[in-house]
């Protein structure tokens, strides 16, 4: 079975600075890779995906995803943390094309500091 | 659109109750996922359902669990009897379509059994 792990329980970051969350999946063949954010008390939103092509992947608020097969890793990017973008961050993954079942990653709860 | 809708937002019941969570998806949408969120095991998906027919239940915990979906536009997760293990947010999510559409999800349903 497919699994993904998010090696980051939290992080903190200062206003303006980079960010990269780390996502590493486990699954023979290629999955299908998700970023989905939670802000407190709220759903979840997806960010962006990645089925295949193109291995840097744009999403919304400025996030972009880049997918490693060699180092079997999806991992989130952003050039400058806004602090709206203080939230918990979740990779997922779909073992397939037309398979609905998204295994999620434990999260990762972004701080944002002044 | 008015999005994903769930209801109640919150619940709190005592052990032994029957409890209901609602959740109307987004019209149009044929694809609807019960998810259980809690710190211990995080976003686990228990059921889903395509043009109102269970696909997949096997994330379903155990029998005091049931899910349904009458029509297109609305469904329902049962737990009868509740358990203080079973606390947790329940969300909500649909789908246009397969192959990895995006998911959204409603805010959830905060459940404590005390």
């Amino acid at each position: 079975a497919q699994s993904v792990t998010q090696p980051d329980i939290h992080i903190t970051v200062s206003e303006g600075a980079s960010l990269e969350l780390r996502c590493n999946y486990s699954y023979g063949a290629t999955p299908y890779l998700f970023w989905y954010v939670q802000s407190p008390g709220q759903g979840l939103q997806l960010l962006l995906k990645y089925f295949s092509g193109d291995t840097l992947v744009q999403g919304i608020k400025g996030f972009e995803a880049e997918f490693k097969r060699s180092q079997s890793s999806f991992n989130l990017r952003k050039p400058s943390v806004h602090w709206s973008d203080a939230a918990e961050y979740f990779c997922a993954v779909a073992p397939y094309f037309g398979n609905e079942k998204l295994t999620f990653g434990t999260g990762t709860r972004l701080t944002i500091i002044p | 659109d008015a999005g994903v809708i769930q209801s109640p937002r919150h619940e709190v019941t005592e052990m032994g109750q029957e409890v209901t969570l609602r959740c109307k998806p987004i019209s149009g949408h044929d694809y609807l996922f019960w998810y259980r969120q809690t710190m211990m095991r995080g976003l686990e998906l228990l059921i889903y359902f395509n043009n109102n027919v269970p696909i997949d239940d096997s994330g379903m915990p155990e029998d005091r669990f049931s899910a349904k979906m009458p029509n297109a536009s609305f469904s329902t997760l049962k737990i009868q009897p509740s358990e203080p293990r079973d606390s947790a947010v329940y969300f909500c999510a649909s789908s246009a379509g397969a192959g990895g559409e995006t998911q959204y999800f409603g805010p959830g349903t905060r459940l404590l059994v005390l």
